[in-house]
């Protein structure tokens, strides 16, 4: 398998601008985690889905963050709009449920730059 | 709820020394443990896990971890470290059973020195 695959690698956009950040998940996995990365603030976890159903998106910072899994093979996140502030590596994981107790696989990220 | 405290935010060594990297946890409920490792531009990739048994934990690379229950602890240790260990280390902890979502630590960043 050719692991999580994040798209794109890097990310400039001006402030005000809608990002969207993509991920394909390992096949067969069933949990997607996105997962935001600051010098500040370490990794948070925004949002994950579970057989695409998001359970949990306490981790999402406000409304401008909003997160999809239309199918189990595709995620998008994004921001609209977007702000400085929100610059930063954004991670996607998957994990499959049962075999390997919580082993996430994690994409490259994204690293985003806000002007 | 759990949470994870890594005291150190960057430990240096020197080349073939060893190290260790300190790691504690808070839960009320059993717990899974796992130290994972981010290369400089890469996402991060596990190097270990305990979920029950042993509690000396080996894993790639030489690492090794050790639970201790009573400390609640899961440091780190490697007896000889190299210059392609330079990387961060992330301690996570999940609720044992569980299989969503794990609590990440703040990181340690490991300096090799020549």
């Amino acid at each position: 398998d050719a692991g999580v695959i994040q798209s794109p690698r890097h990310e400039v956009t001006e402030m005000g601008q809608e990002v969207t950040l993509r991920c394909k998940p390992i096949s067969g996995h069933d949990y997607l985690f996105w997962y935001r990365q600051t010098m500040m603030r370490g990794l948070e976890l925004l949002i994950y889905f579970n057989n695409n159903v998001p359970i949990d998106d306490s981790g999402m910072p406000e409304d401008r963050f909003s997160a999809k899994m239309p199918n189990a093979s595709f995620s998008t996140l994004k921001i609209q709009p977007s702000e400085p502030r929100d610059s930063a590596v954004y991670f996607c994981a998957s994990s499959l449920m049962g075999g390997n107790k919580n082993i996430q696989y994690f994409g490259a990220g994204t690293r985003l730059s806000v002007l | 709820a759990q949470s994870v405290t890594q005291l150190d935010s960057q430990v240096p060594v020197f080349e073939e020394a060893p190290v260790e990297l300190r790691c504690n946890y808070s839960s009320s409920v059993s717990v899974y443990l796992f130290w994972y490792v981010q290369y400089p531009n890469q996402g991060l990739q596990l190097l270990l896990k305990y979920l029950s048994g042993s509690t000396l934990v080996k894993g790639i690379n030489g690492f090794e971890a050790e639970f201790n229950k009573s400390q609640t602890s899961f440091h780190l240790r490697k007896p000889s470290v190299h210059i392609s260990d330079t990387a961060e280390y992330f301690c996570a902890v999940s609720e044992a059973g569980r299989d969503d979502k794990i609590i990440f630590g703040k990181g340690t960043r490991l300096h090799i020195l020549p």
